[in-house]
């Protein structure tokens, strides 16, 4: 079965550093997704992805993040000068329409980040 | 900015019997619902979504909604206990755009005891 498929599966960084998390969607899917969640509280919704640009994007998505589908298969987002409290699990999701029409999205595994 | 509002629990049943897990929202102009069981330490994955007030049932799965409530819930019958996890009940959020993303609840903790 397709899968959403992320790397690295945990990071450990300093605070300042720069990290880059990468995803692979589904192969046929046309849309996008970053969400995160910090220990213990909601998932929460950061960026949307659609023909190569950004389509919606959360009050948490500053200046600090951006996103980048560099080639057909990856998609990734990359965050700036890491915080303490940047430190979450980071999902990549796809889904083959607009979330708002099935909401069938289709979540990878998480990329846990840690800033130390 | 659009609530989505569970209990976070634990609620917890005994195997067998019906888990009820209820979620308010707080923009009465909502009109997608969704719920998400997500195990510990993984991805949430989508369990069934409701557009239109009434029941939708899915196997043991039956979605309830009340828009002029603003409340939508999941039963599960039957309960067994790999359905213990975390139940996540979402609504589409509008950010500017028009193709509409999930605003989760915090998920109500369900433990299901054999």
């Amino acid at each position: 079965e397709p899968e959403v498929t992320q790397t690295p599966s945990h990071q450990v960084t300093q605070m300042g550093q720069e990290v880059i998390l990468r995803c692979v969607p589904i192969s046929n899917h046309l849309y996008f997704y970053w969400y995160r969640q910090i220990l213990g509280q909601k998932v929460e919704f950061l960026v949307s992805f659609y023909n190569n640009e950004i389509s919606e994007k959360s009050e948490i998505f500053d200046d600090q993040f951006s996103v980048e589908r560099p080639d057909g298969s990856n998609f990734t987002l990359k965050i700036r000068s890491t915080k303490l409290e940047d430190s979450a699990m980071y999902f990549c999701a796809s889904s083959e329409v607009a979330s708002g029409n099935t909401g069938e999205l289709f979540f990878g595994e998480g990329s846990r980040l840690t800033v130390l | 900015q659009k609530e989505v509002e569970q209990n976070s629990g634990p609620l917890s049943v005994p195997e067998g019997a019906i888990a009820s897990l209820n979620c308010t929202y707080s923009d009465r102009g909502s009109q997608s619902f969704f719920w998400y069981r997500q195990y510990s330490g993984k991805s949430p994955e989508l369990i069934m979504f409701i557009y239109s007030n009434g029941d939708k049932e899915d196997g043991r799965f039956t979605a309830q909604l009340n828009k002029a409530s603003q409340y939508v819930s999941l039963l599960i019958r039957d309960s067994q206990p790999s359905d213990s996890a975390t139940y996540l009940c979402a609504v589409i959020g509008t950010y500017g755009g028009s193709q509409g993303n999930l605003i989760f609840g915090k998920g109500t903790k369900l433990s299901v005891k054999p």
